[in-house]
């Protein structure tokens, strides 16, 4: 399609376990945003990628929290050893390069940790 | 640091009445400021923008002022639709490390009644 497209959209996971969450974002887009939104609140950003490489991952809240963007296009969220306070609805959204200011985002993996 | 506030909701409304989101700011320099909003079961989109002081931004019949001397971004609608109900964000965006780098609000859910 030719949005982001995030998956999964929903995933439910015991607290301790491993989990990666994807985005796709639009085809082009060089520069790249995780957030992450709880509820009731405004997203919260996590990091940025510009290409391949993360420029600002000042917003992981702890080293349980990594991504990565191996070929500067598809990005993938991990959250090692799982706790019941991750639980939110972590979003990805994509922009043309790092100047451009509208950000384009994908519908959310929803994540709860039992 | 920089940081957006906006008033809280639920905000209800009956259709066709005037609307009033209050947003505020903190922004050490000169940001880009947006209204995002979510629909039910969508994703964050951008709403209007405004990059300079006393731009106002508008679409979908809202608007909203960016004003400076009170560093405020309140967006208005004249006549509200049972179809704007979604939770609205404010936001700005500032040059951050050489990046444009986006802080949300916490968001104002809106409810439209007919």
């Amino acid at each position: 399609g030719a949005g982001v497209s995030q998956t999964p959209s929903n995933k439910v996971t015991e607290k301790g376990k491993y989990v990666e969450l994807r985005c796709d974002p639009i085809s082009g887009h060089t520069a790249l945003y995780w957030y992450r939104q709880s509820l009731g609140q405004g997203p919260e950003f996590l990091i940025y990628f510009q290409g391949t490489g993360a420029a600002d991952d000042s917003g992981l809240p702890n080293d349980r929290f990594f991504a990565v963007r191996p070929e500067g296009s598809v990005s993938t969220l991990k959250i090692q050893r799982t706790e019941r306070g991750d639980s939110a609805v972590y979003l990805c959204a994509s922009s043309r390069d790092r100047a451009a200011g509208e950000l384009f985002f994908g519908e959310g993996s929803r994540l709860t940790v039992l | 640091g920089n940081s957006v506030t906006q008033m809280e909701g639920p905000v209800t409304l009956s259709e066709e009445a005037f609307l009033t989101i209050n947003c505020t700011y903190t922004a050490t320099g000169y940001p880009s400021l947006f209204w995002y909003v979510q629909y039910p079961g969508e994703g964050l989109q951008l709403l209007l923008k405004a990059t300079k002081a006393d731009d106002k931004g508008s679409n979908k019949g809202f608007e909203a002022t960016y004003r400076k001397e009170t560093t405020s971004f309140h967006l208005e609608k004249g006549s509200v639709q049972v179809s704007d109900s979604a939770v609205y964000f404010c936001a700005l965006r500032l040059n951050s490390g050489g990046y444009q780098k986006v802080t949300f609000g916490t968001g104002t859910k809106l409810q439209v009644i007919p």
